[in-house]
């Protein structure tokens, strides 16, 4: 069955640190995954994304690999703030003509001062 | 200011009544999209569309309806035959455009509570 997963249990990490975030999924080929910040009691927001062959992509602290063969993409926050703090939805694209994306469920992350 | 406005942001529900949740966004994008989201899962998509009048449903679309009757406006109907409508519901749009890789762009979310 298609699946896509994301950390169910929170991340809690001390500020400064660096927070890594797993997207995985099964039985997918997506030609794009974009990763997305939602505050509480907000929309989605988008960050940034990736194509299928690109390995790695940086914007500003953020940065994101994409492996195809493990079928994984890490998110990475680095110097990390309490502003951080946030739930961090990852969607797979396959580029169908909808426009159709396909959500994880998202990670919390807790940046502790 | 661009974007995607969502009414209310709070709205309550009483037993058998239809309720309807607005969408408007002035970006000029071709689709438009409602999810539902509930806590601890990811967002599930309920209907859909790629151009006025004509939509799609998504993977839980029963006891819900929707019209595209112009390119800006795309409202939820959530009817009394959806049973567990307790939810936020978000809405989102997209330009559908080759060099705009489906990124979608998202309402403030309605939360929606049964009386």
């Amino acid at each position: 069955s298609q699946k896509i997963e994301q950390n169910s249990e929170a991340l809690n990490i001390q500020e400064g640190k660096t927070a890594t975030l797993t997207c995985n999924y099964t039985n997918y080929s997506p030609a794009y995954l974009q990763w997305y910040r939602q505050d509480p009691g907000r929309g989605p927001v988008f960050l940034l994304l990736i194509r299928e062959n690109e390995k790695e992509k940086r914007k500003e602290r953020l940065k994101v690999t994409f492996d195809t063969t493990l079928k994984q993409s890490l998110f990475h926050i680095t110097a990390s703030q309490p502003a951080d703090s946030a739930t961090y939805l990852c969607a797979l694209d396959m580029l169908s003509n909808t426009g159709k994306l396909i959500f994880g469920q998202g990670t919390t992350l807790q940046v502790k001062p | 200011d661009g974007g995607i406005t969502q009414s209310p942001k709070y709205l309550f529900r009483k037993e058998g009544q239809n309720v309807t949740l607005s969408c408007e966004q002035n970006l000029n994008h071709d689709a438009m999209y409602w999810y539902r989201q509930d806590p601890g899962q990811g967002l599930r998509l309920i209907y859909y569309s790629q151009i006025v009048n004509d939509f799609q449903k998504g993977d839980i679309a029963e006891g819900y309806s929707v019209s595209r009757e112009k390119k800006e406006s795309f409202p939820l109907t959530v009817t009394s035959a959806q049973k567990n409508p307790t939810a936020f519901y978000l809405c989102a749009s997209s330009p559908l455009a080759v060099l705009a890789k489906n990124i979608q762009y998202f309402g403030a979310g309605t939360r929606l509570s049964v009386l």
